[in-house]
């Protein structure tokens, strides 16, 4: 079926670098993209959402951009810090299938001093 | 405090037996979730419900099972029926429109 998907990767930035993180989606009917932020042991955080009528939103330090021409979406962490580090999904909603919320693969963000 | 609870924390099982996984939420959410995730993976949507009473299969249902009682309220259980179960376990809950709030899960394993 359908899913959002990552090639999961560990992407290694410099500390005050930014930081890209990207997500290839394959179902064009999602009406909410997330993205969550995990560290080890713990559960997912919200991190930022933009609606698939959006090509950008922005929050604090960090921006997602979202191309549904080529159905893809990304993470952008300004200034990355430390406290970064962690594994970041992807995600989406779509409330024709009953509200159901899919997730990618992860990609694991390491920053190093 | 408004949050999502999981318990317990970490979860022992036998082979053969079956195990219920508690999720409570008290943010007034009306759709609920679990996820499993293995090591160094994703989160597979096992079931979701929108509404008290109703809940739908995930995409790796076979061998879980669940129930939707009361709207505050997620329980999982892990079934005989599951023959690799050892994994983290993951409730949510969200409005029904997107961001979910997350349980700080359940490990749980075979022994």
């Amino acid at each position: 079926g359908e899913s959002v998907g990552l090639h999961l990767p560990t992407l290694s930035v410099q500390e005050g670098d930014n930081s890209i993180i990207n997500c290839a989606y394959s179902n064009s009917a999602s009406d909410y993209f997330i993205w969550y932020k995990q560290e080890s042991g713990k559960g997912p955080q919200f991190i930022i959402d933009i609606r698939s009528n959006m090509d950008k939103r922005q929050g604090q330090r960090v921006t997602v951009l979202l191309n549904k021409t080529v159905k893809h979406l990304s993470l952008q962490i300004a200034a990355t810090q430390p406290g970064d580090s962690a594994v970041y999904f992807c995600a989406e909603w779509y409330g024709n299938a009953g509200n159901m919320l899919t997730f990618g693969g992860g990609t694991r963000l390491m920053v190093k001093p | 405090d408004g949050g999502i609870t999981q318990s317990p924390k970490y979860l022992f099982r036998k082979e053969g037996q079956n195990v219920t996984l508690s999720c409570e939420q008290n943010l007034n959410h009306d759709a609920m979730y679990w996820y499993r995730q293995d090591p160094g993976q994703g989160l597979r949507l096992i079931y979701y419900s929108q509404i008290v009473n109703d809940f739908q299969k995930g995409d790796i249902a076979e061998g879980y099972s669940v129930s939707r009682e009361k709207k505050e309220s997620f329980p999982l259980t892990v079934t005989s029926a599951q023959k690799n179960p050892t994994a983290f376990y993951l409730c949510a809950s969200s409005i029904g429109t997107g961001e979910a709030f997350f349980g700080q899960g359940t490990r749980l394993t075979v022994v």
